[in-house]
């Protein structure tokens, strides 16, 4: 199992900032995912992060809004830009088991923007 | 239709009920399924895996039909603990793998 470290836990932001969410593996990892559930609703998708290339997004997600880091095999950083009332949610960060495809989560951080 | 299909719920049940979840999945070439639970504010957890022929785990016993590209999760005895949401998780293979998570079926277990 992995152990992930997400911070900041929940924030209350105004509209038209920006943040950035933190998330720390206790192993390395190949993959790290970015997963966003807004309220009643699946977790999506946000994009894939490897460690030295650019992240993969998901359709509907797009650098600019989502700019993503990797500098090295556990560490990620997501950056919600510019941030809109719609951005509320809760973001996670996640990695899998290799072997058994199985997703590790972070806490998560509840963002809400005003 | 949407990737991954669950019933929002709630089920209601008391303690000591079976109650059982169904979740629709709309890819067949969806090759790995899962079950996660979430508590109420907090992240999602893997419960289990779901196997061709079907698997349990204590209370809980999971099953798979292909042919009607549904999975199912009964839980036998419910406790007061086991209140939470149930994610459906559905690996799709569209080229690439993807893991696609229904709404999740929230389960309220009383007294």
């Amino acid at each position: 199992s992995a152990v992930i470290s997400q911070k900041p836990s929940r924030d209350i932001c105004q509209r038209g900032t920006s943040l950035t969410i933190q998330c720390q593996v206790d192993s390395q990892v190949t993959m790290m995912f970015w997963y966003r559930q807004q309220p009643g609703q699946s977790l999506t998708l946000i994009a894939t992060a490897n460690q030295g290339s650019e992240a993969t997004y998901e359709s509907g997600f797009v650098i600019d809004k989502f700019p993503i880091s990797r500098p090295n095999l556990t560490f990620s950083t997501l950056t919600v830009s510019n941030m809109s009332p719609e951005d509320s949610s809760i973001y996670l960060c996640s990695v899998d088991d290799d072997n058994t495809g199985e997703l590790f989560f972070g806490e998560g951080s509840r963002l809400t923007v005003l | 239709r949407k990737e991954v299909e669950q019933d929002p719920g709630p089920f209601n049940v008391p303690e000591g009920a079976t109650v059982a979840f169904n979740c629709t999945y709309s890819n067949s070439a969806s090759q790995s399924f899962f079950w996660y639970r979430q508590d109420c504010r907090k992240e999602p957890k893997l419960l289990m895996s779901v196997y061709s022929s079907g698997n349990e785990d204590g209370r809980f016993t999971a099953q798979l039909n292909r042919a009607s590209q549904y999975i199912s999760l009964l839980i036998r005895d419910s406790k007061l603990s086991d209140s939470a949401t149930y994610l459906c998780v559905v690996m799709m293979n569209t080229g690439f793998q993807k893991l696609v998570f229904g709404t999740g079926t929230r389960l309220l277990v009383s007294p």
